[in-house]
């Protein structure tokens, strides 16, 4: 595998589920990120993580819990989660959490909650 | 707080032809980095080119090149010879150094290359 990858690609749950979404870079990277991209709107910022310690959340509900056991590993745990949480959610990377490097993405997660 | 702007939300261009991507932004800061994405149908966001604010010449990469305007916080995308290839969406996105880690994006443009 080389990159970022994440699975799986597609998720359906119903609002009452526990899920999990995973996100593995082979990059060697320092940083890793969670995005979610939905129908008609910007990409929003969800999660940062820089050497494994979580170094902004981005008023996420508590419903979406990050975790970052390693550099390279970062899962987006999900329960009890609404309709409007459908969406992309995608994972990215970079060497350091700093404005000059390179994000590298994922092919994202197609979440849809019934 | 910092916004990106992408007034079109759909372009279409002929196949061998230029097409021009629209971007704003709105910053108080000096220095940042500005960028353009790329989001094909497999969805997997990839880095088209990259531009530092302090750094007055255009950033090129092969086919693709950037008009920066400073002083008017803009940060348009060419995209000559157009191919197939480069349907796609396109997002516009900024990064300042107070946040380091924080990618604002805009929109997007949807760009369809007809044959």
């Amino acid at each position: 595998e080389t990159g970022v990858t994440q699975t799986p690609r597609h998720l359906v749950m119903g609002m009452t589920n526990k899920k999990s979404l995973k996100c593995e870079q082979h990059l060697g990277h320092n940083a890793m990120y969670w995005y979610k991209q939905s129908a008609k709107k910007p990409l929003e910022l969800m999660f940062v993580y820089s050497l494994e310690e979580r170094v902004e959340n981005n008023s996420v509900p508590s419903r979406f819990s990050p975790e970052c056991p390693n550099s390279s590993h970062l899962f987006l745990h999900l329960h009890t989660l609404q309709p409007e949480d459908s969406a992309l959610y995608l994972c990215a990377s970079s060497q350091e959490a700093v404005m000059y490097n390179e994000q590298f993405f994922g092919p994202g997660t197609r979440l849809t909650v019934l | 707080a910092q916004t990106v702007t992408q007034s079109q939300p759909e372009m279409s261009v002929q196949e061998a032809e230029t097409v021009t991507l629209s971007c704003t932004y709105d910053t108080s800061e000096s220095d940042y980095y500005l960028f353009w994405y790329k989001q094909p149908p497999s969805r997997q966001m990839i880095l088209v080119i990259r531009q530092e604010a302090y750094k007055q010449q255009n950033a090129t990469e092969n086919r693709f090149s950037v008009n920066f305007q400073k002083a008017a916080k803009s940060f348009s995308l060419k995209i000559s010879d157009s191919q197939l290839g480069d349907a796609a969406m396109y997002f516009c996105a900024y990064r300042e150094e107070t946040s380091g880690s924080r990618l604002t994006f805009g929109e997007g443009t949807q760009l369809t290359v007809n044959p």
